[in-house]
Formats: C-alpha cells, structure tokens, sequence
C-alpha cells in the first residue's frame, strides 16, 4: 500500500454530524499536512502537523498524529454542506524532500 | 485564491498537437511543481524545481517537458500526448523544497484532454 492512505474513501453525513477521515503511513515524517480539494479545482492547504505535535486546532478542524502507530486523523466539528469535497493527507519524508498525497476521502455532508 | 494562477483552466487537444500549460505564483515562494491528477489515484508529482533549477524528474515521459524561466513562471510543454495523459494538472508552489513546515499553495488547475 502507498504512503498517506486515508480512509474511509468515502464518507457520506448529515449536517451537524462530525466526520473523522484517518490517515496511515509508512515511513519516518518531518510533518503531516491535510488538504483539501473541491471537485476540479485545486488542493487548499488545511493545517500542518509537526512530527514532536501530537494534537492541533484550527477552527472547526481537530487533527491528530501518532507517530508510533504511524496515522493520523481529521476530525471535522459541526460540519457543513459547504465542507462536501476530497481531503487528502501528505506527509513530508524526514529523507526527502517531496510531499507524498494519499488517494483521498470524498466527504459527502448533506444538507 | 490562493497566489497560484494557472492558464489555460481547460485544453482539448489532439495527440499531434503541441500546446502548452501555463502557471504563475504571486507569493514570493522559490519553489514550484507540477503534479497530475487522475481519477481514483493519487496525485502524482511530474516536476520540481527550487530556485529556477529543476530538482525532480518523476520519471516522466519526454512528452512532458517543463520550463522554469524565473522563480513565478513555471511551464509544462506538451507534445504527442496519448489519450491516457488525459487528466488535471496542477501546479504548486511552496516556500522552499527542504523547509521544515513546507505547506505547498495549489493553482486551480488545468483540464487537459487528449482525443
């Protein structure tokens, strides 16, 4: 399996309701960043989180990250219609230099 | 929007045609990169390029070559595609290559198919 899975693929809730997206991967990171991407535009940065960071906050976004089970997730509060789209994971290799996408989960919030 | 501008937002084009994508960043950031996105995989990084020299070839195919001019520009030329190069292509840009907290600024794409 690839660097940066998520899972579910897809996600499918009703409005208000949280929706929690986890993200695997297999090598040692400098950090992990979320993004997300409306249907046929671009990816939007969402938050980043270092790899001694345990626990970040932005707004309605949670996201967590153990480094020991190698995975992290998003956890969106209160969602909305507005917040239907693909979010995507990409870690940053402590080898390297590139950022390596998973495949994403289509997030579904129906009004 | 996020500084990232990309032209043109859709391209149809034959496989003997040459056409070319254009990408612009008004960030100030020295890095830039061209990914292709198709449908149900992950995106795939093409290109990388820091400080106008290019850093990472991905083993793309030469129908794909890409131009840096200067540190805001960033070009893919396209020549002889194959209806499989059919996909969206972004390009992004970040600070830096090798920054500790390297969040990359996404344009909005550009739709290319290939009859």
């Amino acid at each position: 399996s690839q660097q940066g899975e998520e899972d579910p693929q897809a996600l499918s809730i009703q409005e208000g309701e949280n929706a929690t997206m986890n993200c695997s991967y297999k090598t040692s990171i400098n950090n992990l960043q979320w993004y997300r991407q409306n249907s046929g535009r671009g990816l939007v940065h969402l938050i980043l989180i270092r790899s001694n960071e345990r626990e970040k906050h932005s707004g309605r976004l949670r996201v967590t990250l153990d480094t020991s089970k190698k995975s992290s997730s998003l956890l969106i509060t209160a969602s909305r219609a507005a917040d239907t789209a693909s979010y995507f994971c990409a870690t940053k290799e402590t080898s390297g230099s590139r950022l390596t996408f998973g495949e994403g989960t289509q997030l579904t919030v129906n009004p | 929007e996020t500084g990232v501008t990309q032209t043109p937002r859709h391209l149809v084009m034959g496989m003997t045609n040459k056409k070319s994508l254009k990408c612009e960043q008004h960030l100030g950031h020295n890095a830039m990169y061209w990914y292709k996105q198709s449908a149900k995989k992950p995106l795939e990084l093409m290109f990388v390029y820091n400080f106008k020299e290019q850093t990472e070839n991905n083993s793309v195919p030469s129908r794909f070559s890409p131009e840096c001019p200067n540190s805001s520009h960033l070009f893919l030329h396209l020549h002889t595609l194959q209806p499989e190069d059919s996909a969206l292509y972004l390009c992004a840009s970040s600070q830096a290559t090798s920054g500790y907290t390297d969040t990359q600024y996404f344009g909005p794409g550009t739709r290319l198919t290939v009859l």
